[in-house]
């Protein structure tokens, strides 16, 4: 069963657009939701994250949205670049585990 | 700087062979995982270790064993390698604890199995 269901697959932006990710869980026990950033031939590198009790947290041109209720969070790339083409994962963790639980990502492609 | 060095880049075995892949990290890091990479399904975990000698299955273990004999390196095992085997390997590490969750990913071995 799949934890963590992020969505689209893929996605095309216009230089200078806005890029949106959702992610949606349905475990209350997550606690720690942290997004990823993987360019070709690298491996993933953490982000941005952001926990439960706050509903934004913002830096620079990145933004996760979470809302509690809806069990969704979001990531928002403000005036998207070519260089922020790249696949990104959402990714949720239970608290007083150690082990992340990933989405199955989305390839962004920001076109000049 | 950070680091997660994995062996290989690019590995070509075969069918029924035994696989080694091998993770070091330099950062004294608690915990350290395996991931497997696939088009379409993001990463699955394999295996994790939060001390030397310790380790508990993830979520996709069958067909895979994991040694940590040393706190810096976390070996991944194919004990009879198969095609359904053939993916992008990522080792990971971390510091662990409520406070230190970030991941530190190595650039991965993307294995063929023919």
């Amino acid at each position: 069963q799949q934890q963590v269901k992020q969505s689209p697959q893929s996605l095309i932006v216009q230089k200078g657009g806005i890029s949106i990710i959702n992610c949606a869980y349905e475990n209350t026990a997550f606690d720690y939701f942290p997004w990823y950033q993987q360019f070709p031939g690298k491996g993933p590198a953490l982000l941005i994250a952001i926990r439960p009790d706050v509903s934004e947290k913002k830096e620079g041109r990145f933004t996760i949205s979470f809302n509690k209720s809806a069990k969704q969070f979001s990531l928002h790339i403000m005036d998207s670049q070519p260089g922020d083409s790249a696949t990104y994962f959402c990714a949720a963790r239970r608290g007083g585990s150690e082990k992340l639980v990933f989405g199955k990502g989305t390839k962004l492609t920001v076109n000049p | 700087d950070v680091k997660v060095t994995q062996s290989s880049r690019y590995l070509v075995k075969r069918t029924g062979e035994k696989v080694f892949l091998e993770c070091v990290q330099d950062m004294d890091h608690e915990n350290m995982f395996w991931y497997r990479q696939d088009p379409g399904l993001g990463l699955r975990l394999i295996y994790f270790s939060y001390d030397v000698k310790m380790k508990e299955k993830g979520d996709i273990p069958e067909g895979y064993s994991v040694s940590r004999e040393k706190k810096e390196r976390f070996s991944l095992i194919l004990e009879s390698a198969s095609t359904n085997q053939t993916s992008m390997y990522l080792c990971a590490s971390s510091f662990g604890g409520a406070t230190n969750e970030k991941l530190f990913f190595g650039s991965g071995t993307q294995l063929s199995v023919l």
